[in-house]
């Protein structure tokens, strides 16, 4: 079992608030992701970090911002949710590895419903 | 950027029986190859990877074999069982100094389901 943690794992809110999705893991590792999963079930990359103060855009472009302020921690925001951020957000981490890309550990990932 | 297509988007097999699902790729300086499995409610885990410079590697009932030559790789899972029901990614991952390095591209997915 890999030590990375989300929380919540289940949010319903009103459109329009503001809503943090934290990320945690206990791995030392410098790199963390982002990932939105669509009902579709396909994994698009939406921020990603190679450790502190770094923070990119993925793949998918996304409305929500992310922060790295410590190593173990990932929190991306929505500053106002819409229906259209309804969405399983997964979060994942690895080693930096020089020349290797290194295993990705993921989350159990947090279900978010914008009513 | 790399796009990886995968299939089948199901797969239905009877226990015993063993199931292959296959992946492409589109950039050559992909070097990384991770396969994941996702059950209900949770996040996906990796099952079993494999690297450019090598062609197959197995890991009890699972193996996986890469061609790259054809950007082509495939997961086979032999005597399947029930508890290997679940949604598998095929991903690749980009070497050093490309644009991709250290991003995964995750194919579609493929819903496993194992009947006893």
């Amino acid at each position: 079992e890999a030590d990375i943690y989300q929380t919540p794992r289940y949010l319903v809110i009103g459109t329009g608030k503001k809503i943090t999705l934290e990320c945690s893991q206990t791995m030392g590792h410098d790199k963390m992701y982002w990932y939105q999963q669509d009902p579709g079930m396909e994994l698009h990359l939406i921020h990603y970090s190679y450790g502190v103060n770094s923070t990119e855009k993925g793949d998918l472009s996304s409305e929500s911002t992310v922060s790295r302020i410590r190593t173990e921690h990932f929190p991306l925001t929505l500053e106002s949710a819409r229906p259209s951020h309804t969405s399983q957000y997964l979060c994942a981490s690895s080693e930096y590895g020089a020349g290797l890309q290194e295993t990705q550990y993921f989350g159990p990932g947090t279900r978010l419903l914008v009513l | 950027g790399e796009n990886v297509e995968q299939h089948p988007s199901t797969l239905s097999v009877q226990e015993g029986d063993s199931a292959v699902i296959k992946c492409t790729y589109s950039d050559s300086a992909s070097n990384y190859f991770p396969w994941y499995k996702q059950e209900l409610g949770k996040g996906p885990q990796l099952i079993i990877d494999i690297r450019s410079n090598v062609g197959e590697k197995k890991d009890q009932r699972i193996a996986v074999t890469l061609n790259k030559t054809a950007k082509h790789f495939s997961l086979h899972i032999t005597e399947t069982q029930p508890e290997d029901s679940a949604v598998y990614f095929c991903a690749a991952s980009g070497g050093a100094g490309g644009t991709s390095y250290g991003k995964l591209t995750f194919g579609q997915g493929t819903i496993l389901t194992v009947h006893p």
